[in-house]
């Protein structure tokens, strides 16, 4: 079985400066990761997705995140934070054992500061 | 496109209470599905249903009943609602039931059982 464990429970970041959330997965077959960002009080929005192409994914509004097959990592980067970026954001692995299920990790708070 | 969307959005039920939580999607996608997010828990897959007609259990589906009314209309009912099922549901659709296929989620129903 497939499993993901996003390694801060809470991230804080100044205005202007990297952004690093980290996420690791486990999966017997060939997984695809994603993740997803939800601000407060919406819905999930997806930023990215990884599916056996290219290993650095780029998404929506600057970030992009590196499939690390030897680390089993899928971590989420974006050089410079805004403060519109502060949301809960969720790392998410399936595989082909899984089929339709999205195994959730339990998420990681960003908070910016100006 | 409104994409999908839920009713209703807040909801405050006493325990043994029924209610049924309504979700759309206007995208012709053929797969529906219900998550539970709870917090520090990330979301959880309840029911859901790989096209029209058919309905599966997933993680977390006691307590909780669905029905693909047609291909737009996925809806879950409590049908004796218990402290336990206080939580925040979220509807999502995709094109298919496929491990690297994106799940596009309503806006949330907030549920509190008293």
């Amino acid at each position: 079985a497939q499993s993901v464990t996003q390694l801060d429970s809470h991230v804080s970041v100044s205005e202007g400066t990297p952004v690093l959330l980290r996420c690791n997965y486990s999966s017997s077959y060939s997984p695809s990761l994603f993740w997803y960002v939800q601000h407060p009080n919406k819905g999930l929005q997806l930023l990215l997705k990884y599916t056996s192409a290219a290993t650095l994914v780029k998404g929506i509004n600057g970030f992009e995140a590196e499939f690390k097959k030897s680390e089993t990592s899928f971590h989420l980067t974006k050089p410079s934070a805004h403060m519109s970026d502060a949301a809960e954001y969720f790392c998410v692995v399936s595989d082909l054992n899984s089929g339709y299920a999205l195994n959730f990790g339990k998420g990681t708070s960003l908070l910016v500061t100006p | 496109n409104a994409g999908v969307t839920q009713t209703p959005k807040f909801q405050v039920l006493k325990t043994g209470q029924s209610m049924t939580l309504q979700c759309a999607q206007d995208m012709n996608h053929n797969s529906m599905y219900w998550y539970r997010q709870d917090p520090g828990m990330g979301l959880r897959l309840i029911y859901y249903s790989a096209s029209e007609g058919t309905t599966d259990k997933g993680e977390v589906p006691n307590g909780y009943n669905v029905s693909r009314l047609n291909k737009r209309e996925f809806s879950l009912r409590l049908e004796s609602a218990a402290p336990s099922q206080t939580s925040v549901y979220f509807c999502a659709s995709s094109a298919w039931t496929g491990f690297d296929n994106e799940q596009f989620f309503g806006p949330g129903t907030r549920l509190t059982v008293l």
